[in-house]
């Protein structure tokens, strides 16, 4: 069965520093990985998605993640933090189900990052 | 660009009262579903439509059912509101098939007095 574990619900970073929020995933079939965020009264954004393409999967913001078969992990990074980075941070794997289930996702719990000036 | 909208920002009801919440999406997405998030809790799925006409539970289906009468319009609706059912609702669709993105609405924050 899929699911997604979300280490740690609340980070705190100060400004300048780097940022790590890590996803590990489970999944019976070849995943397409996400990390969406959420600003205060907002829906989410996409950030970056893992296609299989390339282990490595640059998105917006500065943000980076890696997908490492070997760990089950999916981790978000970004060099360094902007106070701008405050928000909530969602990692998501494909569902894995058939037919009109096909595009359902798997959320996880959700980690809130707070970036100190 | 994408665009999901949602009916509602804001919305105060009363305990017993039928709520509709509505999504309305601009890239004829197959795909339409309905979350609500709830702190610590994450995204839980309600229901999702992969076609007009068809629904299907997703993991808290109890006291909401939804409606597609058009492929663009997703309608959540609460048949008497309750308490419990005070959360953030998040509406979002994205094209069919495996590991397609799902865009988002900017969300309904609910609350039922």
């Amino acid at each position: 069965a899929q699911s997604v574990t979300q280490l740690g619900s609340h980070v705190s970073v100060s400004e300048g520093a780097l940022v790590l929020l890590r996803c590990n995933y489970s999944s019976s079939v070849p995943p397409y990985l996400f990390w969406y965020v959420q600003y205060p009264n907002q829906g989410l954004q996409l950030l970056l998605k893992y296609t299989s393409a390339a282990t490595l999967v640059k998105g917006i913001n500065g943000f980076e993640a890696e997908f490492k078969k070997s760990e089950t992990s999916f981790h978000l990074t970004k060099p360094s933090a902007h106070m701008s980075d405050a928000a909530e941070y969602f990692c998501a794997v494909t569902s894995g189900g058939y037919g009109g289930s096909q595009g359902n996702l798997i959320f996880g719990k959700g980690t809130k990052l707070s970036v100190k000036p | 660009d994408v665009k999901v909208t949602q009916s509602s920002r804001y919305l105060v009801k009363r305990t017993g009262e039928k709520v509709f919440l509505e999504c309305v999406q601009d890239m004829d997405h197959e795909n339409m579903f309905w979350y609500r998030q709830d702190p610590g809790l994450g995204l839980r799925l309600i229901y999702f439509s992969y076609d007009v006409k068809m629904k299907e539970k997703g993991d808290i289906p109890e006291g909401y059912s939804v409606s597609r009468e058009k492929k663009e319009r997703f309608s959540l609706i609460l048949e008497s509101a309750s308490t419990n059912q005070t959360s953030m609702y998040l509406c979002a669709s994205s094209l069919q098939g495996y590991g397609q993105t799902q865009y988002f609405g900017p969300g309904t924050r609910l609350l039922v007095l």
